[in-house]
């Protein structure tokens, strides 16, 4: 089967840097997504990793490590405005649709 | 602002009541896609269509009863719900199936309560 583990919670405060891992297993890996959902609001797309490596978007960077199964999210300079939920996420097995983490709750505190 | 839109924004129904959820997309893609939000539970797949024929059902309930009459519209017909079957219904598309470099864009959700 597929499944994805991340920490349930993180917290941390203005300006600093917090890292989120996400560890999978899936048969058949494309890529691994991360979104952010802010409380009552839509997932939003944040980045994509097929190959390993960081990929950096801004504030936000994404690893990927494809022989450790294993990634994360980097989120720096934090601000209030992060406060939010992160999935990471994989194809389903089809290879049609995401399957997403459980999600990981950032609370930024002043 | 998002280019899918979902209505309603919130529902209460009652355990024998009909109802539907419709999902609109103005991103002018090809697959569209159901899920189920429940607290302290992973984004759950319902539905996958793609060019308006569904592509995949993951063992979801016949109570939920998907429709889509065209690659911009999505409905999910809901009749004889459970309590349990309260949660955030989201709908998402994206340009194609099967590559995670196109980003699924999700509406705001149906927050659905069942009395």
């Amino acid at each position: 089967g597929q499944s994805l583990e991340q920490p349930s919670e993180v917290t941390a405060v203005e300006g600093a840097i917090v890292q989120i891992n996400c560890t999978y297993q899936t048969s058949g890996f494309y890529g691994l997504s991360w979104y952010q959902q802010h409380d009552g609001g839509a997932p939003t797309f944040l980045s994509y990793n097929a190959l390993d490596g960081l990929e950096e978007t801004g504030r936000f960077s994404s690893f990927l490590s494809r022989s450790d199964s294993y990634g994360y999210l980097l989120l720096q300079e934090l601000q209030m405005k992060d406060s939010a939920s992160y999935f990471c996420a994989v194809l389903n097995q089809a290879g049609t649709a995401l399957i997403f983490g459980k999600g990981t709750t950032l609370s930024v505190s002043s | 602002e998002t280019g899918v839109t979902q209505t309603p924004r919130h529902l209460v129904m009652g355990m024998t009541n009909k109802k539907s959820l419709k999902c609109e997309q103005h991103l002018g893609h090809n697959a569209m896609y159901w899920y189920k939000q429940s607290a302290k539970k992973p984004l759950e797949l319902m539905f996958v269509y793609n060019f308006k024929e569904q592509t995949e059902n993951n063992s979801v309930p016949s109570r939920f009863s998907p429709e889509c009459p065209n690659s911009s519209h999505l409905f999910l017909h809901l009749h004889t719900l459970q309590p349990e079957d309260s949660a955030l219904y989201l709908c998402a598309s994206s340009q194609d199936l099967g590559d995670g470099n196109q980003p699924q864009h999700f509406g705001d959700g149906t927050r659905l309560s069942i009395l």
